[in-house]
C-alpha cells in the first residue's frame, strides 16, 4: 500500500507567483490534513478536509491560501502571490475513516520563494 | 486539547532503551496519548497511541500512569536511525488537527 504522496518535493517560486502543492492520500483514506513547518519552527496545523468539504481551516492564513480535496484527484494547497515568508516545508497527512487521530504523513513539499 | 510537557533533549546510547517522558496533567477522560516522531527533514511518523492501558507494537511501548497524568515512550533497543524529534500529543480521537509542541530531540550515540 503506497504511502501518502506529495508533489512536487521541491518548488521554487518568485515573489508574486502562485504555488500549487498536491497531496494524494493513502488508498482508502478520506481525511486529509495540511501542516506547515517554517524553518527552525514546529509543525503547525493549517487545514483539515474530507472529500469535497473543508472541515477545519482554523490554521489557514485568511488571505492568499486555499485548499481543496475534490471528489476525484489529489488534495491541492494553493498559495497565491507568494512572499518570502511562505518559504517552508508543507506536509500533508491522511487518515482512515475510523482512527482519525492516527495520521500518516507524506514526505513534504519544500517551498522556496526567491 | 490538553497540553503536554516534554524535555527539550535527551541522549541515549545505541542498543540501550530510550525512555522518553511526557507530562499531560490536564488530560481529559476521553483523550488519548499519541506519539509521533520526525526524523530530520522528513514527514512525521506515527509511532503509537493509548488511552489508559499500556500498549506495545513493533516500534515501541507506551506506558501510561494510572492517573493518566504522564506517560513514557520506550524504544527498547535504540539505533542511530531512531535519532529524531519525538512528539507527545493528546487528542480525543475524534479527528481533526494534531497540535505539535516542541517535542524531545533524541540523539542516539554510538
Amino acid at each position: 500500500n503506497a504511502g501518502v504522496m506529495q508533489n512536487p518535493r521541491h518548488l521554487v517560486r518568485r515573489r508574486g507567483q502562485e504555488a500549487r502543492l498536491r497531496c494524494s492520500p493513502m488508498k482508502g483514506h478520506s481525511h486529509v490534513y495540511w501542516y506547515r513547518q517554517l524553518p527552525e519552527e514546529g509543525l503547525k496545523f493549517m487545514v483539515y478536509l474530507q472529500k469535497e468539504n473543508i472541515i477545519d481551516e482554523s490554521g489557514m492564513p485568511k488571505e492568499r491560501f486555499s485548499a481543496e480535496f475534490p471528489k476525484e484527484g489529489p488534495s491541492i494547497l494553493r498559495i497565491q502571490q507568494v512572499v518570502r515568508g511562505d518559504s517552508a516545508a508543507y506536509f500533508c497527512a491522511s487518515s482512515p475513516q475510523v482512527l482519525r487521530d492516527e495520521q500518516y504523513f507524506g514526505p513534504g513539499t519544500r517551498l522556496t520563494v526567491t | 486539547d490538553a497540553k503536554t510537557t516534554q524535555p527539550t533533549s535527551m541522549d541515549c546510547a545505541e542498543g540501550r532503551a530510550a525512555n522518553l517522558p511526557c507530562n499531560h496533567s490536564t488530560i481529559s477522560g476521553n483523550e488519548y496519548v499519541y506519539w509521533y516522531r520526525q526524523i530530520h527533514s522528513q514527514g512525521p511518523q506515527y509511532i503509537i497511541h493509548g488511552l489508559k492501558n499500556n500498549e506495545t507494537n513493533e516500534m515501541a511501548s507506551l506506558i501510561i500512569t494510572e492517573d493518566r497524568k504522564s506517560s513514557t515512550l520506550i524504544l527498547p533497543h535504540a539505533t542511530l536511525r531512531d535519532t529524531a524529534v519525538y512528539y507527545c500529543i493528546v487528542g480525543d480521537n475524534q479527528g481533526g488537527k494534531l497540535i505539535f509542541g516542541q517535542g524531545t530531540e533524541l540523539s542516539v550515540k554510538p
